[in-house]
């Protein structure tokens, strides 16, 4: 299994205003995925973190908006620039464990739960 | 593009009574497929999966899920409902040969005494 932390948990921003969230997992992951989960919502996935190279977004989501990073297999960041009300959502951050006992699973952080006013 | 249907965004059952939430999917591929319980103000936490092998999976806190790939389907079922079984509950699929996850609209599950 994975512990994944997730950095700040919850947070009410400024309208227009950017913060960046962290993704610290306990062990070395294969991928990392980036989902939004909008109030009331399922949950969408916003990118794939790609370690060492540009994340790669799904339709609908752009990196002007939502910059990713991911320096190295632990660890990841998601930043949501110029915040406004409808950016309020939980976000949270995916892993896969890929091994024997486990095998290909996915695991998901406890979310981000930002406000924005 | 495949997706995935959550029949009924509310159910609700009295404590000790069946508790059946509906997913079906859409894929020519059989996908694998899960089920994420959501408590109030809490994260995912995985309840089952369905990869390969026996259709019918055990899950945590006495769930299980029965793949039927002629009816396209991964229904959740839990024979004796409790209180704590109050959540929101995702069904998810992951096509073959991807780590993304397609989810359903979700069912949120109230539980009466």
């Amino acid at each position: 299994s994975a512990v994944i932390s997730q950095k700040p948990s919850r947070d009410i921003c400024q309208r227009g205003t950017s913060l960046t969230i962290q993704c610290q997992v306990d062990s070395q992951v294969t991928m990392m995925f980036w989902y939004r989960q909008q109030p009331g919502q399922s949950l969408t996935l916003i990118a794939t973190a790609n370690q060492g190279s540009e994340a790669t977004y799904e339709s609908g989501f752009v990196i002007d908006k939502f910059p990713i990073s991911r320096p190295n297999l632990t660890f990841s960041t998601l930043t949501v620039s110029n915040m406004s009300p409808e950016d309020s959502s939980i976000y949270l951050c995916s892993v896969v464990i890929a091994g024997p006992y486990s095998g290909n699973t996915i695991y998901f952080g406890e979310g981000s739960w930002l406000t924005v006013v | 593009a495949q997706s995935v249907t959550q029949l009924g965004s509310h159910v609700s059952v009295s404590e000790g009574a069946l508790v059946l939430l509906r997913c079906n999917y859409s894929s020519s591929v059989p996908p694998y497929l899960f089920w994420y319980v959501q408590y109030p103000n809490q994260g995912l936490q995985l309840l089952l999966k369905y990869t390969t092998g026996a259709t019918l999976v055990k899950g945590i806190n006495g769930f299980e899920a029965e793949f039927k790939k002629s009816e396209t389907s991964f229904h959740l079922t839990k024979p004796s409902a409790h209180m704590s079984d109050a959540a929101e509950y995702f069904c998810a699929v992951r096509p073959v040969g991807t780590d993304k996850l397609i989810f359903g609209t979700g069912t949120r599950l109230q539980v009466f005494p």
